[in-house]
């Protein structure tokens, strides 16, 4: 029954590559988000979905591109991998009409670019 | 400008003892959320407790309370009575209008037996 989930947990790739990582939500939040946690543990957003809606697009590379078939996932995918796309990411929902409700955050995937 | 703030990079507090984590905010919507999330060694986000820019009275919730002063943009979380499985990174977070949450850089919180 976890709430928020995403998959791999760990995903080590060589740069060029293209890979994707999957978010569900079964908290019927009408919200998601991808962060991005650096080495040094800053999060910074990249991308939020309400209800299948793009909202926030930060200057992230267009070799990001995130998709959301429906409200309960989002999916990152990301082209020619860089090194520098090595971080832990965050997906995460809240439901926006509730300007109280956190920010669920699934466990993160570490991607690891070599 | 960054629009939040937290000071201290690293804490140290002893077992049992109450300890105080700073976050100050920047911002000119009159209706904003402030959140403090813990995030162990293991990695995952957890959300300790809300405040909002309109509640009358500081938020608390079990060992953790928020010493919210509006004037000044400060929204310090205090945990009493501290315990080994607090050390965690804390970060402190706003939201600004729908959608938008910003992340402190955090802050380390060592507990020493």
């Amino acid at each position: 029954d976890t709430a928020v989930s995403q998959t791999p947990k760990y995903l080590v790739t060589q740069m060029g590559n293209d890979k994707s990582i999957k978010c569900e939500q079964n908290l019927g939040h009408d919200t998601m988000y991808w962060y991005k946690q650096d080495s040094k543990k800053f999060l910074k957003i990249m991308f939020s979905y309400n209800n299948k809606e793009l909202i926030i697009n930060e200057t992230v590379p267009n070799r990001f591109s995130p998709k959301s078939p429906d409200k309960a996932h989002l999916n990152l995918h990301i082209n020619s991998l860089e090194l520098g796309d090595s971080a832990v990411y965050f997906c995460a929902s809240s439901q926006e009409e509730n300007r109280r409700s956190p920010l669920h955050f699934g466990n993160g995937t570490r991607l690891t670019v070599t | 400008a960054q629009k939040i703030t937290q000071t201290q990079p690293g804490m140290f507090v002893q077992e049992k003892e109450a300890v105080t984590l700073d976050c100050t905010y920047d911002t000119s919507d009159p209706s904003y959320g402030l959140f403090w999330y813990k995030q162990p060694s293991s990695g995952e986000m957890i959300f300790l407790i809300y405040q909002g820019s309109y509640d009358q009275q500081n938020a608390t919730e079990g060992r953790y309370s928020l010493n919210f002063q509006k004037a000044r943009k400060s929204a310090n979380l205090v945990i009493s009575a501290s315990q080994l499985g607090d050390s965690a990174m804390y970060f402190c977070a706003m939201r600004e209008g729908y959608q938008k949450v910003t992340f402190g850089i955090g802050t380390k919180l060592q507990v020493i037996p």
